[in-house]
C-alpha cells in the first residue's frame, strides 16, 4: 500500500510565476489535509478537504492560494504569482475519514521562489 | 485556541546517553496529543500518540511520551540514543474545528544533534 505521494519533491519558480503542488492521497483515504512550513518553523495548517469539497480553508491566505480535490486524480494546492515569502516545505496529508486522528504525512514538496 | 510550546530549540546529546524532549500544551478539553519525527529532507513519521487512558505511551523507535495533566506537558523520552535519532522532532496537538475535521498544531520543533 503506497503511503502519500506528492510531486514534485523541489520546485523552482520565478517571482511571479505559479506554483502547482499535487499530491495523491493513500489508498482509500478522501480527506486531505494541506500544511506549510516555513524555514525554522513548525507546520501550520492550510486547508482541509474531502472530495470535491473544501471543507475547512481557515488557514490559507485570502489570495494567491487556493486549492482542489477532484472526483478524479490528485489534489493540488495552486499558487498564483509566487513571492519570495512563499519560499517553504508544502505538506500534503490524509486520513480514512473526518476526525480520525490519522493523518499520514507525504514527503512534502519544498518550493523555493527566486 | 490550541497551542504547543517546545522550548528547546536545538539538543546535543552522546550516542547511548538519555533523552527527553520538552513539549508543553494548551488546550481546553482533553488533549490528544502526538510526537513526530521528521529526518532532513523528508516528511513527517509519526513516533507515538496519546488519547487516554495510561499517561506513559510507547512508540516507534524505542521511544515513549508521558502526559501530565496538572502541568500540560508531554515530554519525549528515550533511554539510550542512537546516531540514527538525529532529526528534528515536533510536538502537536489536536482539535476539532467547527467543521467537524481535526486539525493539528505543531510546535516549532526541537532539533537533536548526536554526537559520538
Amino acid at each position: 500500500n503506497a503511503g502519500v505521494m506528492q510531486n514534485p519533491r523541489h520546485l523552482v519558480r520565478r517571482r511571479g510565476q505559479e506554483a502547482r503542488l499535487r499530491c495523491s492521497p493513500m489508498k482509500g483515504h478522501s480527506h486531505v489535509y494541506w500544511y506549510r512550513q516555513l524555514p525554522e518553523e513548525g507546520l501550520k495548517f492550510m486547508v482541509y478537504l474531502q472530495k470535491e469539497n473544501i471543507i475547512d480553508e481557515s488557514g490559507m491566505p485570502k489570495e494567491r492560494f487556493s486549492a482542489e480535490f477532484p472526483k478524479e486524480g490528485p489534489s493540488i494546492l495552486r499558487i498564483q504569482q509566487v513571492v519570495r515569502g512563499d519560499s517553504a516545505a508544502y505538506f500534503c496529508a490524509s486520513s480514512p475519514s473526518q476526525a480520525s486522528y490519522e493523518q499520514y504525512f507525504g514527503p512534502g514538496t519544498r518550493l523555493t521562489v527566486t | 485556541a490550541q497551542s504547543v510550546t517546545q522550548p528547546d530549540i536545538h539538543i546535543t546529546v552522546s550516542e547511548g546517553a538519555s533523552l527527553e524532549l520538552r513539549c508543553n500544551y494548551s488546550y481546553g478539553a482533553t488533549p490528544y496529543l502526538f510526537w513526530y519525527v521528521q529526518s532532513p529532507g523528508q516528511g513527517l513519521q509519526l513516533l507515538l500518540k496519546y488519547f487516554s487512558g495510561d499517561t506513559l505511551v510507547q512508540g516507534i523507535k524505542g521511544f515513549e511520551a508521558e502526559f501530565k495533566r496538572s502541568q500540560s506537558s508531554f515530554n519525549l523520552r528515550k533511554p539510550s540514543v542512537h546516531w540514527s535519532d538525529a532529526a528534528e522532532y515536533f510536538c502537536a496537538v489536536a482539535g476539532i474545528t467547527n467543521f467537524g475535521n481535526e486539525k493539528l498544531t505543531f510546535g516549532t520543533g526541537t532539533r537533536l544533534t548526536i554526537i559520538p
